[in-house]
């Protein structure tokens, strides 16, 4: 089946850095990307819908300055948080829709577990 | 729906007996609809989907029914075993916003043995 690797699995990072995630689908390509946010013991909150070639779709409250979306490519997706603090540390899931499947499922990285000091 | 901030409900179940799980959606132009099922600390992993024409659909022990009156979901896991103990999420694409995938609030599935 289809894999999307997401990279690193975890990240320790002292408040004020930035941190990049890495989202790549590995045997397809895939023109959307979608990124969430999930908290301990709540749901996947989606932040954004990253589009190859043009600027990312955020979802209301989701600062588009702080959570720095680049897809540069068919098989590579960026998430950057920037100036992390605490408040960030969460779980960070990317996904990806094979682009000759439009309506079809959507294949889940490994997600990120980031952890702000 | 949008279930940020709720808290996950649990079911516990005796191994061996059936579990269902529910979920109610909020997206009339929804078309489709996937459970998802998720271990602590990993990325969700896809169990069943079915379509807005179908009102219901049976995988490998497990059953997805549908109910767009009520815009109701529900996972029914046959012969449920410790390995089903998990997070599961229900989950609707809405078409009309850029097919993005929303998750239900979740629910923890705790099997007994």
């Amino acid at each position: 089946g289809a894999v999307v690797s997401q990279h690193p699995s975890w990240v320790i990072c002292k408040s004020g850095t930035s941190v990049k995630i890495e989202c790549r689908s590995l045997d397809f390509q895939a023109t959307t990307m979608f990124w969430y946010r999930q908290f301990p013991k709540q749901s996947l909150m989606l932040m954004a819908t990253s589009n190859e070639g043009s600027k990312a779709t955020y979802e209301q409250g989701v600062e588009k300055d702080k959570f720095l979306i680049n897809h540069a490519s068919l098989t590579l997706s960026t998430l950057t948080v920037t100036s992390a603090h605490p408040e960030d540390s969460s779980f960070y899931i990317c996904s990806a829709r094979d682009r000759g499947d439009p309506g079809g499922k959507l294949f889940f990285g490994s997600g990120t577990q980031l952890s702000v000091l | 729906g949008e279930s940020v901030g709720l808290h996950l409900p649990t079911l516990s179940v005796q191994e061996g007996d059936n579990s269902i799980i529910n979920c109610a959606y909020s997206n009339s132009a929804s078309d489709y609809f996937i459970w998802y099922k998720q271990e602590s600390g990993k990325g969700p992993q896809f169990i069943i989907d079915i379509r807005s024409n179908m009102d219901k659909r049976q995988g490998q022990r497990v059953t997805v029914l549908l109910n767009k009156t009520v815009k109701h979901l529900s996972l029914q896991i046959a012969a449920t075993q410790p390995g089903d103990s998990a997070v599961y999420f229900c989950a609707e694409n809405v078409w009309n916003q850029g097919g993005k995938l929303i998750f239900g609030q979740g629910t923890e599935l705790s099997v007994k043995p």
